[in-house]
């Protein structure tokens, strides 16, 4: 069974800071898309990056980047300068193998300090 | 990029009524659908898989009975909360599958937060 792993369950961050937010999850595939979501207040669910495993090269978005270990199969987001309007619930997600279906961890609560 | 609208927002019903939630991909053709229900602080939960023109495939606890599903068009899908009581208050999103897309991204709707008094 997949699993993914949010062991930050609360973060905060300075204005214009650099945050580290981590995901670890266990898939017996070779090959899959990982994503990070951005839920803010609104509750809008909101992709802000995605990372393919067979590219060795960690996807990048503006502010945000991944640092993805497939060995490790850790798949950490990184946010630069970060923004007030980054404060939001960030999920990890794997889909399922051959199917469209996403197995999301349990979310990390970031609050950015003014 | 895809787009999903949710109608309503927001619903208030009184305990044992029924309540209908659409879900529409706006932009694009969605042959599957899927329907989350988040609670206060936790990670989306999956309720059911909705694909057009076939029944939809409900997840290990949730109740056929009590939330209907159809997917009769290849934009929309219809979450129907039946009999509600107020355990059934949460907040329900839906979220589309663009086929054309080259990964297995979901494009959500903006949710709905369901109230049974």
């Amino acid at each position: 069974a997949q699993t993914v792993t949010q062991s930050q369950p609360e973060m905060s961050v300075q204005e214009a800071e650099t945050v580290t937010l981590s995901c670890t999850y266990d898939t017996s595939e070779s090959d899959y898309y990982l994503f990070w979501y951005k839920q803010p207040p609104s509750r809008q669910m909101i992709l802000v990056i995605r990372q393919e495993a067979y590219k060795q090269q960690n996807a990048t978005e503006n502010r945000f980047s991944v640092n993805f270990q497939k060995a490790a199969k850790s798949f950490s987001l990184k946010i630069s300068d970060s923004q007030l309007g980054d404060a939001a619930m960030y999920f990890c997600a794997l889909p399922w193998a051959g199917s469209y279906q996403l197995t999301f961890g349990k979310g990390t609560k970031l609050s950015v300090i003014p | 990029g895809a787009v999903v609208s949710q109608h309503p927002s927001r619903v208030i019903c009184k305990s044992g009524t029924s309540v209908k939630i659409e879900c529409r991909s706006l932009d694009f053709q969605a042959t599957t659908m899927f329907w989350y229900r988040q609670f206060p602080k936790q990670s989306l939960m999956l309720m059911a898989t909705s694909n057009e023109g076939s029944k939809a495939t409900y997840e290990q606890g949730v109740e056929k009975d009590k939330f209907l599903i159809n997917h009769a068009s290849l934009t929309l899908s219809t979450l129907t909360v039946t009999s509600a009581h107020p355990e059934d208050s949460s907040f329900y999103i839906c979220s589309a599958i663009d086929r054309t897309s080259v990964a297995y991204e979901q494009y959500f709707g903006p949710g709905t937060r369901l109230t049974v008094t």
